[in-house]
Parts: structure tokens; C-alpha cells; sequence
């Protein structure tokens, strides 16, 4: 089974602290995800890698960067949180780009809140 | 127009009937199409995932796929309330490696 694990389930910070989100995998995938999800606007993508130091940007990047050193870990970071990135975040890993490989596994989310 | 709508509102349906869920999608080169549960406060997992045109069944549920028409279906027999979830629908769509996902559907089931 793919597990997908995330650093935190609850985390509480301050505006303009800096945060990190990470993301570990453990099936050698080759493309993590990092989405968003808040009430009435669905998953939105921030960012994505296809392979180590590789990433491409989503549909709301503003505001985040990440960052992919090993293959099994991607991080998502928040250079100056700020109140509207109060949000459920999400990481996911999927196998390749072949049918049957976009198959995307989610971790357990992690719940921010700024304060 | 969406990648991918999925347009009806919350639909509640009594213990043991059939829920049915529709999702279209905008890219008629798309060849794979997911189906993810999602409990409220958790993150979505796969329950189902279709390649052909056709119906796929496993267990309760059914994915039926139509890429002519662009839409791709999925129905709950006997209902249970642990069905009770949001749905949503995915799609490979223009971007390699992506997937697009719907908004999602909320189901109830009323025991």
C-alpha cells in the first residue's frame, strides 16, 4: 500500500512567521503534489514536482515555494504566513504519467490555522 | 468552461437505494478518470478508477465511463451511511503528470 505521510496534522502559527509543510512517501513515486482545500473552492494545486529538484507551478503558487532534495520528500513553505493561507493543505504522490500511473495518493492533510 | 463540473447539490438518498453521481469533463484527450471519497475533516481516497468506455464495478459501486459524451458516472447500490461523503471526480487533462479534480458532490444517506 502507499502511504503518504505528512509532518503535522494541527498546526497553529503566527502572520509573518515562516512555515513548513512536509511530505514524505514511501513507493518511490515520481510526482508529489501540494494542494489547498477550502469550503466552496474544491482542491487547488500549488505546486508540483516530477522528479528531485524538479517543480512546476500550480494554479495558486503566490505566497508559497517548495522544495524536492530526495525523491521521497517534498516540502511546501510559507515565507511570510499571512491570514488567508488558513487552509487545509494536502500532499499527494502519484507513479508516473502513463495510464494508470496518475492514480494521486493523499496523506492525512494537515490543518493550518494563522493567527 | 471547468476542466471538470460536477454540478449537482448535496443529494441525499434513503438507506439502501441507489446514489448515482455525474461528472463532465472538458478534454476530450483525457484517458484516465478517478472517483475519490472524502469524509468531512479527512483527506480523499480512491475508491475507484476507469480507463474504457463501459462500466466498472467493484463491490457497491459502479463507474460508468462515455468519452464521446465526456462524462463519467458513478453509482452507489444499497446505500449505507458510511457512504455519507463528498465525491470527487478527477480527470488527466491537458497538463502530463496533473489531474484536475470537480468540486464534489456531498451524499447522504438517511438510515
Amino acid at each position: 500500500d502507499v502511504k503518504v505521510t505528512q509532518s503535522s496534522r494541527y498546526l497553529v502559527k503566527r502572520t509573518g512567521e515562516k512555515v513548513f509543510l512536509e511530505c514524505v512517501q514511501d513507493m518511490d513515486h515520481e510526482n508529489m503534489f501540494w494542494y489547498r482545500q477550502d469550503p466552496g473552492l474544491g482542491l487547488r494545486l500549488i505546486y508540483f514536482s516530477y522528479d528531485v529538484k524538479m517543480k512546476e507551478k500550480g494554479d495558486i503558487p503566490e505566497g508559497y515555494s517548495v522544495s524536492r532534495e530526495k525523491k521521497e520528500r517534498f516540502s511546501l513553505i510559507l515565507e511570510s504566513a499571512s491570514t488567508n493561507q488558513t487552509s487545509m493543505y494536502l500532499c499527494a504522490s502519484s507513479l508516473g504519467s502513463g495510464v494508470a500511473e496518475e492514480t494521486q495518493y493523499f496523506g492525512p492533510g494537515t490543518r493550518l490555522l494563522v493567527l | 468552461q471547468k476542466e471538470v463540473e460536477q454540478n449537482s447539490g448535496p443529494l441525499s438518498v434513503p438507506e439502501g437505494a441507489i446514489a448515482s453521481l455525474n461528472c463532465t469533463y472538458s478534454d476530450r484527450v483525457s484517458q484516465s478518470f478517478f472517483w475519490y471519497r472524502q469524509y468531512s475533516g479527512k483527506s480523499p481516497e480512491l475508491i475507484m478508477s476507469i480507463y474504457s468506455n463501459g462500466d466498472k464495478e467493484d463491490g457497491r459501486f459502479t463507474a460508468q465511463l462515455n468519452k464521446a459524451s465526456q462524462y463519467v458516472s458513478l453509482l452507489i447500490r444499497d446505500s449505507q451511511p458510511s457512504d455519507s461523503a463528498t465525491y470527487l471526480c478527477a480527470v488527466n487533462g491537458k497538463r502530463n503528470n496533473r489531474l484536475a479534480f470537480g468540486k464534489g458532490n456531498q451524499v447522504v444517506v438517511i438510515p
